[in-house]
């Protein structure tokens, strides 16, 4: 079975700062990765994903994300924070051949000016 | 996109409700998901064309959900809880065998029972 780990429920950054949020996996089988972003009100706004080709990602606004196998992880950052940035953050996890997208608990970033 | 109906309803305790979801017409795959404050999106039922092919998420026998002909769904719940009131998240995908591509969600449907 897989799973997803978020670590920390809040991040705080200053505008203009490095934005790291933290997403660990589990899954014995290569996996599927996806980072969504969500908005108040809002449904789910896919930002990036990880499908097995190039283990560093760009996605939409700025955000990338790099698959590391050794570390089980799939690590979100931005360059330089926005305040448009300030939403919550899910990693999800998904495997060829299953069907369900297992999701973290996420994280609530906040953008300060 | 993936369009749900209604946003927002509100209704009392013990009633029955009804939610719709509209996927994006060429994806296989229909989802439904719970999301509580602070939590992630949890997983509820899933269909591959017209069949329930895990319905493993539902809570209990008050949660059913039907998609007669592929397309709609329609996800009911049955004299309500004030525990159900959630968002109900809707996602739809286009998948084969040998891979999975993304989820895309609807803006989901905000239920509070009270």
């Amino acid at each position: 079975a897989q799973s997803v780990t978020q670590l920390g429920s809040h991040v705080s950054v200053s505008e203009g700062a490095l934005v790291l949020l933290r997403c660990n996996y589990s899954s014995s089988v290569p996996p599927y990765l996806f980072w969504y972003v969500q908005y108040p009100n809002q449904g789910l706004q896919l930002l990036l994903k990880y499908t097995s080709a190039a283990t560093l990602v760009k996605g939409i606004n700025g955000f990338e994300a790099e698959f590391k196998k050794s570390e089980t992880s799939f690590h979100l950052t931005k360059p330089s924070a926005h305040m448009s940035d300030a939403a919550e953050y899910f990693c999800a996890v998904t495997t060829s051949g299953t069907y369900k997208y297992i999701f973290g608990t996420g994280t609530r970033l906040k953008v300060l000016a | 996109g993936v369009s749900q109906d209604p946003r927002h309803k509100i209704t009392k305790r013990g009633q029955n409700v009804t939610f719709r979801c509209d996927p994006i017409s060429e994806h296989n795959r229909l989802y439904w998901y719970r999301q509580t404050l602070g939590q992630g999106p949890e997983f509820l039922i899933y269909f591959q064309g017209t069949g329930a092919a895990d319905d493993s998420g539902l809570p209990n026998d008050r949660f059913f959900a039907v998609r007669p002909e592929g397309s709609v769904s329609t996800l009911k719940i049955q004299r309500t809880e004030r525990g159900d009131s959630a968002v109900y998240l809707c996602a739809s995908s286009l998948a084969s065998l040998r891979r999975n591509t993304e989820a895309f969600f609807g803006q989901g449907t905000r239920l509070t029972v009270v």
